[in-house]
């Protein structure tokens, strides 16, 4: 398996809280990924990252930012949680034009 | 039109049939094809690469058809063990944008 981690694997949250998810990888891939996966609506991408410094905006960005300092880890941050961002979040890594890997994902509840 | 379509299923067959996922996409600068499989609260894991002239792999097997823009995943000899969604997934290059279907889901009867 691809050496990717995600942290916390579970979290609940109060609305208004501010909330980091991490992921790490060890597999030096360039492309990093963050997704959600709700019931009805598969698997949608919230931000990426091409590179250390270099990310760009997916199809559900607003209320989230992200932020990758270094080749391994890749960060999501909500700044104000919203029970509409109580989800499964998965990070991916990928190389170009190769297959994804997927961690193993976190479920977050905002209450 | 969503950049990705797959028929969410789900599909119920009974062990040893013989079942085939069609999914469409809609760019046709689309360089990479891939099906994942996702059970249940777990993550997508790569089931096979897609390859243009078609690939094959145990009971699974792949093709692509880019005139028509469709991918296809057939499973022959259903087994309980293959009860899973099952993704279809694009790479449209660039900055290595990759699109998901919302998958389909399969459930193998005894």
């Amino acid at each position: 398996d691809a050496g990717i981690t995600q942290s916390p694997r579970h979290k609940v949250t109060e609305t208004g809280t501010p909330v980091t998810l991490r992921c790490h990888q060890t597999e030096n891939h360039r492309y990093m990924y963050w997704y959600r996966q709700d019931p009805g609506h598969g698997l949608r991408l919230i931000h990426y990252s091409y590179g250390v410094k270099d990310t760009d905006k997916g199809e559900v960005s607003d209320g989230y930012s992200v932020s990758r300092s270094k080749t391994e880890d890749f960060l999501l941050t909500l700044e104000s949680a919203t029970s509409s961002q109580t989800s499964v979040y998965f990070c991916a890594i990928s190389e170009w034009n190769t297959e994804a890997f997927f961690g193993q994902g976190t479920r977050l509840t905002v209450v | 039109r969503k950049e990705v379509e797959q028929d969410p299923g789900p599909f119920n067959v009974p062990e040893g049939a013989t079942v085939a996922f069609n999914c469409t996409y809609s760019n046709s600068a689309s360089q990479s094809f891939f099906w994942y499989r996702q059970d249940c609260r777990k993550e997508p894991k790569l089931l096979m690469s897609v390859y243009s002239s078609g690939n094959e792999d145990g009971r699974f097997t792949a093709q692509l058809n880019r005139a028509s823009q469709y991918i296809s995943l057939l499973i022959r000899d259903s087994k309980l063990s293959d009860s899973a969604t099952y993704l279809c997934v694009v790479n449209s290059g660039g900055y290595q944008k990759v699109t998901f279907g919302t998958g389909t889901k399969l459930q193998v009867i005894p």
